[in-house]
């Protein structure tokens, strides 16, 4: 069946620096799109989302870029912080019936490095 | 705190028993979701209700059932467990039906012995 997965199960950086986790989705039918923050212990966080007819969106030090022609989502996080740490993941939406189906990708575990 | 409270927190039980979680999403949320999140699967949508209606589904057993009340609270019932339903279920609300930003509770972790 379609998935959605990650390429970097773990991405360890130095505090400052900016971090890039990556994204591949594959069902092309997908309409949205959303990163979330989950730190041990929590539920999933939701950072940023995006549309299909966007390919980039701004927040506050994060950013999503969409490529739809290589069906790849990237989430950039300025000048990381110890804070940030913690497992990243992207999720693809399927509109049905009003509401949206969600597929996760597997996780990236962001470590922050003082 | 993202206002979304979830009981119990941890709870133990054995094969063949059935379980009942509870989900309280944030004042004045419509729309409930479940997930299930072990480490071999990872994160998965389970089902959707919107103001006491189930409006998605995902990938729920037959076991697993669902149902959302008039105040608004939701309750997944686990039955007839199994050891590989141990995971961590996740509730999540959002104020409407389409609305993309959930906010998700702690989670209640499931061990099936």
């Amino acid at each position: 069946g379609e998935s959605v997965g990650l390429h970097l199960p773990t991405l360890s950086v130095q505090e400052g620096d900016n971090s890039i986790i990556n994204c591949a989705y594959s069902n092309s039918a997908s309409d949205y799109f959303i990163w979330y923050k989950q730190e041990s212990g929590k539920g999933p966080q939701f950072i940023i989302d995006i549309r299909s007819n966007m390919d980039k969106r701004q927040g506050q030090r994060v950013t999503v870029l969409l490529n739809k022609t290589v069906k790849h989502l990237s989430l950039q996080i300025a000048a990381t912080q110890p804070g940030d740490s913690a497992v990243y993941f992207c999720a693809e939406n399927r509109a049905s019936g009003g509401s949206y189906i969600p597929t996760f990708g597997r996780g990236t575990s962001l470590i922050v490095h003082p | 705190d993202s206002g979304v409270t979830q009981t119990p927190k941890h709870l133990i039980t054995a094969t063949g028993q059935r379980v009942t979680l509870r989900c309280s999403p944030r004042s004045g949320d419509l729309s409930v979701y479940w997930y299930q999140q072990s480490l071999d699967q990872g994160l998965q949508f389970l089902i959707q209700y919107y103001n006491g209606e189930e409006r998605a589904k995902g990938n729920i057993l037959e076991r697993f059932s669902a149902q959302q009340f008039p105040d608004l609270h939701s309750e997944l019932n686990l039955s007839s467990l199994e050891l590989g339903d141990s995971a961590l279920y996740f509730c999540a609300s959002s104020p409407r039906l389409g609305n993309y930003e959930q906010y998700f509770g702690p989670g209640t972790r499931l061990t099936v012995t």
